[in-house]
């Protein structure tokens, strides 16, 4: 079975970082790219970021480039998300998804972890 | 690529018909995928590649579409299928989410 567990959710301040974590299994992990989504409260999907299989291509929405880094360590089967010079609206929860072959889909998401920005 | 779904919202009966339409500012062939999302929980994929029915998921729901218009027809509602609904394309970077559709009981 596939299992997605995200960590690393909180509380910061605007200006503030965090690290999210995703520990995957029940699956070969390096055959995969890995997505993050968010959603802020009462809102709609935001795609976020991806990486290819063997980490060597990471893709970024506009508003979040320059700031999050996204990471995969294939030893330890796991993905996770740099948040920097977070803002007020970063605040979501953040969603660790798996894409699904030829990357036509998410098809297995975790349960998510809320990160909250505000002073 | 700015994804327009329509109804924002929907409210229907148990045994109806449903369509959902999503539209996309440009062509993305079959790049296309579904999500039905309920309260507190995360999204479940129902269709990817426009039209290919995931599996595990009912058949009464189907995609349809190609190019820049797609929907998700749900052929009788069924209690369990009241939630929100997300069409997504894979096409380019950054992959986009519509705005979302809320199944509401009648």
């Amino acid at each position: 079975e596939v299992q997605l567990v995200e960590s690393g959710g909180g509380l910061v301040q605007p200006g503030g970082s965090l690290r999210l974590s995703c520990a995957a299994s029940g699956f070969t992990f390096r055959n995969y790219w890995m997505s993050w989504v968010r959603q802020a409260p009462g809102k709609g999907l935001e795609w976020v970021a991806n990486i290819k299989k063997d980490g060597s291509e990471k893709y970024y929405v506009d508003s979040v480039r320059g700031r999050f880094t996204i990471s995969r360590d294939s030893a330890k089967n796991s993905t996770s998300l740099q948040m920097n010079n977070l803002r007020a609206e970063d605040t979501a929860v953040y969603y660790c998804a798996r894409e699904g072959p030829a990357s036509l889909n998410l098809d297995s998401w975790g349960q998510g972890t809320l990160v909250t920005v505000s002073s | 690529i700015q994804l327009t779904q329509s109804p924002s919202s929907l409210s229907a009966s148990v045994g109806d018909r449903v369509t959902i339409t999503c539209r996309a500012s440009q062509g993305i062939s079959i790049y296309l995928a579904w999500y039905q999302q309920k309260p507190g929980k995360p999204p479940n994929l129902l269709i990817f590649a426009a039209s290919t029915l995931q599996s595990g998921v009912p058949s009464r729901f189907s995609g349809s579409g190609s190019g820049t218009e797609f929907t998700l027809t749900i052929s009788s509602l069924q209690p369990e299928d009241f939630a929100t609904y997300y069409c997504q394309q894979l096409n380019s970077y950054p992959y986009s989410f519509g705005q979302g559709t809320k199944l509401e009981i009648k």
